[in-house]
């Protein structure tokens, strides 16, 4: 299977705790995004990647965020101290360079903060 | 900056009937547009996408979807209607200016009874 990959699927945690995401995608996308994803909504930009550089992050990403992709392929979002608001759907999408392009997504992974 | 908007939160069809799911856009360049779809629990398929080329844009699963710059509109629909239609549907457009994020709408969940 040639998709983006996300792991884990689940997490459940305890607030105060911290966690962290992996996202590998398509192998020759050189654009990589998060999104989150919260019931009944669509998903919410969070930031983007092109090959190893942070272009973006959205005002939603507070300090207790934080998301790398330090060789340009796979990245990881963490999140500090979790909070019950953070429970959500963290969706990895990634994109290859160009104009004419769609975003493929991962399965995501759902994060419960308890 | 770019925005879609899709009109319902709630579609209910018969199965046979037609789908019509609603989207308006908001762009200030020549938009490239998205409809995706969402089963529970899983990450976005991309069902079809406009990128200036033919208006009317055929995709997987028999949906199509009209792109209509006078109206700014770019409603999905399929003839018949198929109990596996049932899903969340999201409508969006990317963000050219920003690198090519993706910007969504905040779906329309599909029901389709017996």
């Amino acid at each position: 299977d040639t998709g983006v990959s996300q792991n884990p699927r689940h997490k459940i945690t305890k607030r105060g705790q911290n966690v962290t995401f992996r996202c590998d995608p398509i192998s020759e996308h050189n654009r990589l995004y998060w999104y989150r994803q919260t019931l009944g909504q669509g998903p919410e930009f969070l930031t983007y990647f092109q090959n190893e550089a942070q272009l973006e992050k959205s005002r939603l990403l507070s300090d207790r965020f934080s998301a790398e992709r330090p060789k340009g392929s796979f990245s990881t979002l963490e999140i500090q101290r979790t909070e019950q608001g953070d429970s959500a759907m963290y969706l990895c999408a990634s994109s290859p360079t160009g104009v004419n392009t769609e975003a493929f997504f991962g399965q995501g992974t759902r994060l419960t903060v308890v | 900056a770019q925005s879609v908007t899709q009109l319902g939160s709630h579609v209910s069809v018969s199965e046979g009937a037609l789908v019509l799911l609603r989207c308006n856009y908001s762009s200030s360049v020549p938009p490239y547009l998205f409809w995706y779809v969402q089963y529970p629990n899983q990450g976005l398929q991309l069902l079809l996408k406009y990128t200036s080329a033919a208006t009317l844009v055929k995709g997987i699963n028999g949906f199509e979807a009209e792109f209509k710059k006078s109206e700014t509109s770019f409603h999905l629909t399929k003839p018949s209607a198929h109990m596996s239609d049932a899903a969340e549907y999201f409508c969006a457009v990317s963000d050219q200016a920003g690198g090519f994020k993706t910007i969504f709408g905040a779906g329309t969940r599909l029901f389709v009874k017996a």
